[in-house]
């Protein structure tokens, strides 16, 4: 149980266009989901949670117009890379968590690669 | 700011070899922590989570203790297997949910 997917698995783009990746929970409802991103030979780092059917919340340092996240379900969390340049190029990681629960689940990611 | 080292930065050990992880995080009010493995070009794959009203916890050959008061938990892998090499990760997190990462311990475990 407790099975989240991430599509694409990888994506190539040009500079300036804009890219969404998918975040699905297919087992349970998250109320929850978070949102990293992770350089090579890096720790991931946190980018936003968001709760189902309200905004999002970015840390600090993270765009909130050029990475745009919608959690429309309680099953679905979208990220979009509005005018990706090369240094957005990354491993997209999501996580879902369910209401009351304290375990993140993680998908399997999204390498973004910006040409 | 919550930060979080995790000693050694990388291991390699033979098959068998029974080895602990550690990880130090430098905020004590935090409520839980969680381990995980990454694959290489993978997602994050929990491993155990030690909730605020535990010590420890154990799965199969691992085991993860947890002391909030000196800001250190270890992961302790018994009879290591060459398909335990992985990068592992702690993350403690607060109320809040939020999973604050260490930079990793990269296992290689040899035949």
């Amino acid at each position: 149980g407790a099975v989240v997917s991430q599509h694409p698995s990888w994506v190539i783009c040009k500079s300036g266009t804009s890219v969404k990746i998918e975040c699905r929970s297919l087992d349970f409802q998250a109320t929850t989901m978070f949102w990293y991103r992770q350089f090579p030979k890096q720790s991931l780092m946190l980018m936003a949670t968001s709760n189902e059917g309200s905004k999002a919340t970015y840390e600090q340092g993270v765009e909130k117009d050029k990475f745009l996240i919608n959690h429309a379900s309680l099953t679905l969390s979208t990220l979009t890379v509005t005018s990706a340049h090369p240094e957005d190029s990354s491993f997209y990681i999501c996580s879902a968590r369910e209401e009351r629960g304290l375990k993140q689940y993680f998908g399997p990611g999204t390498r973004l690669t910006v040409t | 700011k919550q930060e979080v080292t995790q000693i050694p930065a990388a291991l390699s050990v033979p098959e068998g070899e029974n080895l602990v992880l550690n990880c130090s995080f430098t905020d004590s009010a935090i409520y839980n922590l969680q381990w995980f493995r990454q694959d290489p070009g993978k997602g994050l794959t929990s491993l155990l989570l030690i909730q605020s009203s535990q010590r420890e916890q154990t799965s199969g050959r691992l085991n993860a203790s947890l002391d909030k008061s000196s800001g250190r938990s270890t992961l302790y892998i018994a009879a290591s297997q060459p398909g335990d090499s992985a990068t592992y990760l702690c993350a403690p997190f607060g109320t809040a949910s939020k999973l604050t990462f260490g930079t990793g311990t990269r296992l290689q475990v040899t035949l």
